[in-house]
C-alpha cells in the first residue's frame, strides 16, 4: 500500500471556526510532512516530523497547530485563519529523514477555503 | 542554498510528438534530484529520481530523465506524449544537512493538443 489519505478532499470554514486536517498513511513511514499549496505555485513546506516529534517548522503563523499522534498519523489543526491561508494542503510521507534525502509520497490534498 | 530553476512555464505539444522538460539546479554538491507530476487538483506524484549510478534514469509512464553535472541539468523527456500527460510538472532537489527540505522548482504546465 503506497497510498497516503487526506480527509476532507474539501473544507469551507470562517475565520473563527476551528477545525482539522487528517493525514494517514501504512508504509511505515517515520518522517511526514505537511505542505501549503498556492495555484500555479510549487508546494511550499510548512512542518516535518520524524519519529513523531516535529522537526522542521517553517515560521508558519501559531494559527496552524500541527500534531503527529502517532507514526501512521498526521494531523493539522486550524484556528482563526486569513483568507489568504485558502490552499491546497497537502499530507507527504517518507521513509525517515536520515542520510540521503528520499522521495515523497504526496497525499491528494485538501482544499481550503476560509470565508 | 539550493534552487530550482525552470524556465518553461507554459509548453504546448501535440498528442504523439516527443517532450522534453528543462530543470537545472544549484547545489554545491551531489544532488538528489526528482521529477514530480500533479493533475489539477491532485496530489504530487514521483516520476523519478536521481541519487547516482546511470545518469539516464527511467521512471514511469514512460518518462526518463538524464542528469548532466555539466550543465547542472536534470532534464525530463518522453517520447511520445499522450493527452493523460497534460499536467502541471515540478523538478526538486534535496540534499545538504538537512535532508526533510526538497526545493521544488515553479513547475511547466503542460497542454496537450489532439
Amino acid at each position: 500500500d503506497t497510498e497516503v489519505t487526506q480527509t476532507p478532499k474539501h473544507l469551507v470554514m470562517g475565520m473563527t471556526n476551528k477545525k482539522s486536517l487528517k493525514c494517514e498513511q501504512h508504509m511505515g513511514h517515520r518522517a511526514m510532512y505537511w505542505y501549503k499549496q498556492k495555484a500555479k505555485k510549487p508546494p511550499e513546506l510548512m512542518f516535518v516530523y520524524s519519529y513523531e516529534k516535529l522537526s522542521i517548522n517553517e515560521s508558519v503563523p501559531s494559527r496552524f497547530s500541527p500534531e503527529c499522534p502517532n507514526s501512521s498519523l498526521l494531523n493539522l489543526h486550524l484556528h482563526a485563519l486569513q483568507p489568504e491561508d485558502s490552499a491546497l494542503y497537502l499530507c507527504a510521507s517518507s521513509q525517515d529523514l536520515s542520510g540521503s534525502p528520499q522521495e515523497q509520497y504526496f497525499g491528494p490534498g485538501t482544499r481550503l477555503t476560509v470565508t | 542554498a539550493q534552487s530550482v530553476t525552470q524556465p518553461d512555464i507554459h509548453i504546448t505539444v501535440s498528442e504523439g510528438a516527443s517532450l522534453e522538460l528543462r530543470c537545472n539546479y544549484s547545489y554545491g554538491a551531489t544532488p538528489y534530484l526528482f521529477w514530480y507530476v500533479q493533475s489539477p487538483g491532485q496530489g504530487l506524484q514521483l516520476l523519478l529520481k536521481y541519487f547516482s549510478g546511470d545518469t539516464l534514469v527511467q521512471g514511469i509512464k514512460g518518462f526518463e530523465a538524464e542528469f548532466k553535472r555539466s550543465q547542472s541539468s536534470f532534464n525530463l523527456r518522453k517520447p511520445s506524449v499522450h493527452w493523460s500527460d497534460a499536467a502541471e510538472y515540478f523538478c526538486a532537489v534535496g540534499g545538504g544537512t538537512n535532508a526533510g527540505k526538497s526545493t521544488f522548482g515553479d513547475g511547466t504546465t503542460l497542454t496537450v493538443k489532439p
